[in-house]
């Protein structure tokens, strides 16, 4: 089955700077590659996706990569302020019951 | 506005009592889904549901059974709660796009379960 490992599991930046996170999947036949960001005391919420079809997608400050033939894809975050501050998770799937395998997710620490 | 709605929000067990966590969105969403997040394991599927009166296992079954009688409603149940059930439980909705893989799951707040 498929397996998400995502790193680093910790990560500070100082506010302006930029931050990025790696994952790598480990099934071919995956296809969809969503980023979640779950905020203290909340839920994750999507923040970007891509799919297997586009090499990379951009929406404002947050961009998301996709290298096929290495199986593996990367968040970044340009510009950082205090409230980027929280749990980044990368999953990915290719079911179409949009069963997602998450990885273990990155604590985002944006210092002012 | 409601979307994906988790009760109770926190929940004390002793080991060995059962309970029920509801989960109600209302999107209209034909799949639904239990996972559990423990700490430095990210999200986990338990069990999820394709549509009204369907269930099936993720990938941590044990100890917990599903029921999905209404399209708006998951049920996840545990019947006998043991102490590594200790967790934070999070149901997901999402919709169906026929012919593409994968699709937008919206989380509720999360229910925090102690088993002592």
């Amino acid at each position: 089955g498929e397996n998400v490992e995502q790193h680093p599991s910790t990560l500070s930046v100082q506010e302006g700077d930029s931050a990025v996170i790696k994952c790598t999947y480990s099934d071919s036949a995956s296809n969809y590659f969503p980023w979640y960001k779950q905020e203290l005391g909340k839920g994750p919420q999507l923040i970007i996706d891509i799919r297997s079809n586009v090499g990379e997608k951009k929406d404002q400050r947050i961009a998301v990569t996709l290298n096929k033939t290495a199986k593996h894809f990367s968040l970044h975050i340009t510009e950082t302020q205090p409230e980027d501050s929280a749990v980044y998770f990368c999953a990915a799937t290719r079911g179409s019951q949009g069963n997602l395998i998450f990885g273990k997710g990155t604590k985002l620490s944006v210092k002012p | 506005n409601a979307g994906v709605t988790q009760t109770p929000k926190f929940r004390v067990l002793k080991t060995g009592q059962s309970m029920t966590l509801l989960c109600a969105q209302d999107m209209n969403h034909e799949y639904m889904y239990w996972y559990r997040q423990d700490p430095g394991m990210g999200l986990r599927l338990i069990h999820y549901s394709v549509g009204e009166g369907t269930t099936a296992k993720g990938e941590v079954p044990d100890g917990y059974n599903v029921s999905r009688l209404k399209k708006q409603n998951f049920l996840l149940g545990l019947e006998s709660a043991a102490p590594s059930q200790t967790s934070v439980y999070f149901c997901a909705s999402s919709y169906f796009r026929p012919g593409q893989g994968g699709n937008i799951q919206y989380f509720g707040a999360g229910t925090r379960l102690s088993v002592l």
